[in-house]
């Protein structure tokens, strides 16, 4: 079975424009969460989605966006790119159980650099 | 805000050398778990624990979760060139939602020949 993908793999882009990452979970996974790692970090969350909706958000400017689509798939949107947003964005699936055995499991991550 | 301290954050040690690394807050998890990330791709995790005093085994790593649920520690046993990576903590809090995690800094093992 596929693991959890995301696209691209890497991106570059200057400051101001916007950038859209994707995600596919892995299959029968409704719950999508995005994380983002600064070189030399742990990652940090940004937002989770379950069934569509968003469930949590992090501590994250609008100018980070996502959602989720009716086949679980998700999209993480940043506009108006700073230097700062520079990073590995993570990608994250998990069966959305409400208990503490939740386990997530992570994409491979899209490198973003800008300059 | 609950935080992870991570320590220590780098560990360059020999081949076939003990190791531990900590994982501490102020904070109580409903569960606590480790993963290993190696460079451009995403953490792989190893183990998730859930109950205070929890000690879990796999192969030469050994997890242990604090009685109070605030601290963990991640011992390896002759480490070989192949642990070498990142190493992370990773905590979830109770009445919040399950996809939010919160790391530690992390710890990069390099383990020479």
């Amino acid at each position: 079975d596929a693991g959890v993908t995301q696209s691209p793999t890497h991106l570059i882009k200057t400051r101001g424009q916007h950038v859209t990452l994707r995600c596919s979970p892995i299959s029968g996974h409704k719950s999508v969460s995005w994380y983002q790692q600064v070189l030399g970090q742990g990652p940090q969350f940004i937002f989770q989605y379950y069934e569509k909706e968003e469930r949590g958000r992090g501590n994250f400017p609008d100018r980070f966006s996502a959602r989720q689509f009716p086949n679980y798939s998700s999209e993480l949107n940043v506009n108006a790119l700073l230097l700062g947003d520079s990073a590995l964005y993570l990608c994250a699936s998990s069966l959305g159980l409400a208990g503490r055995l939740d386990t997530q499991y992570f994409g491979p991550g899209t490198r973003l650099t800008v300059l | 805000t609950q935080l992870l301290e991570q320590s220590p954050q780098f560990l360059s040690i020999q081949e076939g050398e003990n190791l531990t690394v900590y994982c501490n807050s102020s904070s109580v998890f409903s569960s606590l778990q480790w993963y290993r990330q190696e460079p451009g791709e995403g953490p792989v995790l190893l183990v998730t624990v859930v109950t205070g005093g929890e000690v879990k085994k796999l192969k030469r790593l050994t997890f242990q979760f604090g009685d109070a649920r605030k601290d963990s520690s991640l011992h390896i046993t002759a480490a070989q060139p192949g642990d070498t990576g990142l190493y992370l903590c990773a905590g979830a809090v109770s009445g919040t939602s399950y996809g939010k995690l919160t790391f530690g800094q992390g710890t990069i093992l390099t383990v020479h020949p």
